[in-house]
């Protein structure tokens, strides 16, 4: 597809569940992110990709929260023994250079 | 600590006006701003972007002002129109093509036909 496209859209976590979330980047762009935005607050940098090395984690609020690049494309962002706490809408982003491209987000809901 | 703030949390504009969203920073060393603007179970769309070699720059209704010293920017829509009507998110980066971006809480501007 044309941008960049995250799956699922919503899931609904019991909590001390595993989640994993995905994103499709634009193809050929070289930088990936990865947001979390909570409810009436803008993203907040989790985690940054140059092709498949992770470059930047500082934004990681857990060791319970892992992503992984591992082809350069496609990543997965996972959370372990997700906490109430977890729940936002995580955003995924690519770029080539300059401006970075969101996709939709998936929303995430830890009960 | 926020480093980049909105404090305007929402903003109404009749259509046609001008509409002027405001962005304050604190980290000196941001060199890259950029708006970004969202609507409802979207992500955001990026909408302009300004160096800070610059101190305007314009894109069709959209232009963005830069004042390094005061470190403010804005971005102004002229004429506003309803399908503006969307969250607008300042953000900032230490430098162009940065792996971080900074952003505001955002303003929901919303423009009345």
């Amino acid at each position: 597809g044309a941008g960049v496209s995250q799956s699922p859209r919503y899931k609904v976590a019991k909590r001390g569940q595993d989640v994993a979330l995905r994103c499709d980047p634009i193809s050929g762009h070289v930088s990936l992110f990865w947001y979390q935005q909570a409810l009436g607050q803008g993203p907040e940098f989790l985690t940054y990709f140059q092709n498949e090395a992770q470059l930047d984690k500082s934004g990681l609020p857990s060791d319970r929260f892992f992503a992984e690049r591992p082809e350069g494309s496609v990543s997965t962002l996972k959370i372990q023994r997700t906490q109430q706490e977890d729940s936002a809408v995580y955003l995924c982003a690519s770029s080539l250079r300059g401006e970075a491209f969101f996709g939709q987000g998936t929303r995430l809901t830890v009960v | 600590d926020q480093q980049v703030k909105q404090n305007s949390p929402s903003l109404s504009v009749q259509e046609g006006r001008i509409s002027i969203l405001n962005c304050d920073y604190t980290n000196s060393m941001f060199d890259y701003f950029l708006w970004y603007k969202k609507y409802p179970a979207e992500g955001p769309t990026f909408l302009i972007s300004i160096s800070s070699i610059k101190d305007k720059n314009e894109d069709g209704r959209f232009t963005v002002f830069l004042n390094k010293s005061a470190k403010h920017l804005s971005l102004h829509i002229v004429p506003s129109q309803p399908g503006d009507s969307a969250v607008y998110f300042c953000a900032a980066s230490p430098q162009t093509g940065a792996n971080n971006l900074f952003f505001g809480t955002g303003t929901r501007l919303t423009v009345i036909p």
